[in-house]
């Protein structure tokens, strides 16, 4: 069975920064271009960013508003996606799912308050 | 950036009607790469759609997409119960992968 499980998430005050995890299990992820998808409370779906896997270049594309914040990267040996989130804003509190089509992770609410 | 937009904003509809839901985009979306996903209260999402006309797997055969360069349609052919969601379609032709504002289908 696929399952993608994200950790990391938690409070953090404006300014600061976190490390989202996702734990891939159930099929190869390193062939797998993976991306992270936000949603803040009662909003819709955001698109955060993708990186591709290694075989392709392992390059990465980023949001707008993420470019320059966070950083996507995998760890193909542990199976593991990661989002390093620094400088964080009160607009960024959202459930952060990751995702490797067509299967999403249940996701990790980030709160980001002072 | 594309823009996506999704319409109506709500649908209010009976088990058993058919279900029609525009997505719009502000420029062509190459290559017709145009999701669609559900997503229920506390869930993640649910990929529907991919390829603007391709099932996923496991989908049920009510669900169906169309469309091509910058007008898409999802057609739910006759609501069964559990389709009461919110529904949203995403383009994956052009960085950022952007996603419409979703379409909430209720119960009448």
């Amino acid at each position: 069975e696929v399952q993608l499980v994200e950790s990391g998430g938690g409070l953090v005050k404006p300014g600061g920064s976190l490390r989202l995890s996702c734990a891939v299990s159930g099929f190869t992820s390193s062939n797998a271009w993976m991306s992270w998808v936000r949603q803040a409370p009662g909003k819709g779906l955001e698109w955060v960013g993708r990186i591709k896997s290694k075989t392709d270049g392992g390059t990465t594309e980023y949001a707008a508003p993420m470019q320059g914040r966070f950083t996507i990267s995998r760890d193909d040996s542990k199976n593991t996606l990661y989002l390093q989130m620094n400088s964080l804003k009160t607009e960024d509190t959202a459930v952060y799912y990751c995702t490797a089509l067509p299967n999403w992770g249940q996701g990790t609410l980030v709160t980001v308050s002072s | 950036e594309i823009v996506l937009t999704q319409s109506p904003g709500t649908l209010s509809l009976s088990p058993g009607e058919r279900a029609t839901l525009s997505c719009r985009a502000s420029q062509s979306v190459s290559s017709s790469f145009l999701a669609w996903y559900q997503q229920k209260p506390g869930q993640a999402p649910r990929l529907l759609i991919y390829g603007a006309s391709s099932r996923a797997t496991g989908i049920p055969d009510r669900f169906s997409g169309s469309g091509s360069g910058t007008d898409f349609t999802l057609t739910i052919s006759r609501l069964e119960p559990e389709d009461f969601a919110v529904y949203y379609c995403q383009q994956y032709g052009s960085s950022p992968f952007t996603f419409g504002p979703g379409t909430t289908v209720d119960i009448k």
